[in-house]
């Protein structure tokens, strides 16, 4: 059964740092992997999709990596701002069809960046 | 703009009640979803069309009951069988048409917060 966890469950830094959030899966056998930006009391916004074809995804200050044969996959957020903190989720998509539509969630790193 | 949009965005169910809530998408996606969110724990995925009148289960489907009649509109009703319906709902969508543009990537509504008194 795939898991996914993240780590750290929470994190709290000052503006400028940059920032790595850890992804870990336990089957390797995935189709893609995304990673999404959850404000309070709102819905996910899609940041990053990486199929599982592909090492690496950047989108502005954001680069997320994948190693499937580690089961890993890491967020990097450049020269953090007070506007990046919301919860960050990624969420693997089971199999290797694209027919096999679930996803499956890890719980989330909650990140604080203080001016 | 195209989105998915998600009504209401607040409910209040007295215990016994069924309540139906909404979810409206103009991205012409082909794949619908729903999952519920619980503090401390990831999404768990309710229901999930692949296709209009067809919907399968996911893993957490009891007391829960949905409809696709049309592409657009996937409404899921909590029922009075859900034992703890108090949650943060997500409905989502993507497309099934795979290629260079379209990856499967995962749109998400606002969500709707569903409080039982």
């Amino acid at each position: 059964k795939q898991e996914v966890t993240q780590i750290p469950a929470a994190l709290s830094v000052p503006e400028g740092e940059n920032l790595v959030l850890n992804c870990s899966f336990t089957d390797s056998a995935i189709y893609n992997l995304q990673w999404f930006r959850q404000d309070p009391g709102k819905g996910l916004t899609s940041l990053l999709l990486i199929q599982s074809s592909q090492r690496e995804q950047t989108s502005g200050r954001l680069n997320a990596s994948l190693d499937k044969s580690s089961g890993r996959s890491t967020l990097y957020i450049a020269a953090s701002q007070p506007g990046d903190s919301a919860t960050y989720l990624c969420a693997v998509k089971k199999g290797r069809s694209y027919n096999t539509d679930k996803l499956i969630f890890g719980t989330g790193t909650r990140l604080q960046v203080f001016p | 703009d195209g989105g998915i949009t998600q009504s209401p965005k607040y409910l209040f169910r007295k215990e016994g009640q069924n309540v139906t809530l909404s979810c409206e998408q103009n991205l012409n996606h082909d794949a619908m979803y729903w999952y519920r969110q619980d503090p401390g724990q990831g999404l768990r995925l309710i229901y999930y069309s692949q296709i209009v009148n067809d919907f399968q289960k996911g893993d957490i489907a009891e007391g829960y009951s949905v409809s696709r009649e049309k592409k657009e509109s996937f409404p899921l009703t909590v029922t009075s069988a859900q034992k703890n319906p108090t949650a943060f709902y997500l409905c989502a969508s993507s497309t099934r048409r795979f290629n260079q543009k379209n990856t499967g990537e995962l749109f998400f509504g606002e969500g709707s917060r569903l409080t039982v008194l």
